[in-house]
């Protein structure tokens, strides 16, 4: 299995952006990159995906560098409402058609300060 | 439904009983996930129903641990003579199985307690 590894906790003020950087050294062709969110009490949501280079959505975008080793989440302007856990997960490209498997590591706590 | 639903959402049970969970999700999804997390702690995988593939267990923690899934619906997990080390948030998860998705829907997670 692809394992990630990520900052134990961060810090940040409201309105900055924040940067998490997750490293998958062993990252294989097929798999993809993903990243959920879980606030307390909840389980996680989906976040964000990529394979390579650069995704965006309406949350957050995703840095892959060529080698796919490692991936970086982008939050802009974090605001207290964004204080979770954040997981990066390598999906794994499961037996059956289309399927991966959603390994989850120990993620990033980030809390927001005003 | 519209989202993952899990039952109980609460379970204390006393130790050395059988205990079952039940997880009912997204219609049409084929893909099927459970997870344990310890408080304070991250997800464990536990076993992953991928359509009509064999399911993997490789998560199961020991044999008192079993999953079925009855088609494409309906999923129990059972744990037989539960332990304390046992309590835990069980979380289940469903997703569409097409190339390239990676979106898991997770449901809200039945806490297990064990005295």
């Amino acid at each position: 299995l692809a394992k990630t590894t990520q900052p134990i906790s961060m810090d940040s003020y409201e309105g900055q952006e924040v940067n998490i950087t997750c490293s998958h050294n062993n990252i294989a062709t097929n798999d993809y990159i993903t990243w959920y969110q879980q606030f307390p009490s909840q389980g996680p949501r989906f976040i964000i995906q990529g394979y390579k280079t650069k995704v965006t959505n309406e949350v957050a975008s995703l840095f892959i560098p060529a080698d796919r080793k490692s991936s970086t989440l982008s939050l802009p302007r974090v605001s207290l409402s964004d204080t979770a856990v954040y997981y990066c997960l390598v999906a794994q490209k499961g037996s059956g058609a289309g399927s991966y498997q959603l390994t989850f590591g120990k993620g990033t706590k980030l809390s927001v300060i005003p | 439904g519209a989202g993952v639903s899990q039952s109980p959402s609460n379970k204390v049970t006393e130790k050395g009983k059988d205990v079952e969970l039940r997880c009912d999700p997204i219609s049409g999804h084929t893909a099927l996930y459970w997870y344990r997390q310890r408080l304070g702690q991250g997800l464990e995988f536990l076993i992953y129903f991928q359509g009509n593939s064999a399911p993997d267990k490789s998560g199961l923690p020991s044999d008192r641990f079993s999953a079925e899934r009855t088609g494409e619906s309906v999923s129990t997990l059972t744990i037989q003579r539960t332990q304390q080390e046992d309590s835990a948030v069980y979380l289940c998860a469903s997703s569409l199985i097409r190339g390239g998705n990676t979106e898991a829907f997770f449901g809200q997670g039945t806490r297990l307690t064990v005295v």
